[in-house]
């Protein structure tokens, strides 16, 4: 089955330095990848995705992520953090089903990430 | 792109008193649907989807139900709600290139 892991619950890291949020994922296949940011009482909003191609991938606000396939991670990363990037982040796996455009999005549990100034 | 809305964005409702929830898509025609819950603030559990109107699939055994009454509006209800159906509920939409787009969502508190 296609999942995805998200070891930490919160990671806390000071504004200016950089930032990891951990992902792991088990599939069948080639992984589609993706990951979101949630604020407080909000819906989810898009970062990046991994669909093939160069195994760093770069997104929304400067946000970034390594797919490593020997070691089937996908972390988030940014150089330099902000305290406006504190949030829920999450990882997700496409799961495919037959054929044509009927995949579903499986999360991981999600992982808060503080950023102090 | 596609916009997804959602209403109402919060809702208190005594135990045992019907639900309904509605989503609506701009900007896009024919899109998978998908309703999700999170509960206490973490993890999202997929509740059901949609490959079209009338066509709904449940992924997990509850309380609740959808209807996709036309192309574009995807419904969540319950005849009688339970205590453990508060949570916060939000619907996605995936197009045909394949995006997903998520709306604001509702939070849903029974008491």
């Amino acid at each position: 089955a296609q999942s995805v892991a998200q070891p930490e619950d919160q990671v806390n890291v000071a504004e200016g330095n950089p930032l990891t949020v951990k992902c792991t994922y088990s599939v069948s296949g080639n992984p589609y990848l993706f990951w979101y940011v949630q604020y407080p009482n909000r819906g989810l909003q898009f970062l990046l995705k991994y669909i093939t191609g160069d195994n760093l991938v770069k997104g929304s606000y400067g946000f970034e992520a390594e797919f490593n396939k020997s070691q089937t991670s996908f972390h988030l990363k940014k150089p330099s953090a902000l305290v406006s990037d504190s949030a829920l982040y999450f990882c997700a796996v496409l799961k495919t089903h037959g054929s044509g455009n009927t995949g579903k999005l499986i999360f991981g549990q999600g992982t808060t990430l503080q950023v102090k100034p | 792109s596609q916009t997804i809305h959602q209403w109402p964005a919060t809702l208190v409702q005594p135990v045992g008193s019907p639900l309904s929830l509605e989503c609506t898509v701009e900007g896009t025609s024919n899109p998978n649907l998908y309703w999700y819950r999170q509960a206490a603030g973490r993890g999202l559990q997929l509740l059901f989807y949609s490959i079209g109107i009338d066509q709904i699939s449940s992924e997990v055994p509850q309380n609740l139900s959808a209807s996709r009454p036309q192309d574009r509006q995807f419904i969540l209800s319950s005849k009688k709600l339970l205590l453990s159906d508060s949570g916060f509920y939000l619907c996605a939409a995936r197009s045909s290139l394949g995006g997903y787009t998520f709306g604001s969502g509702t939070r849903l508190t029974v008491v």
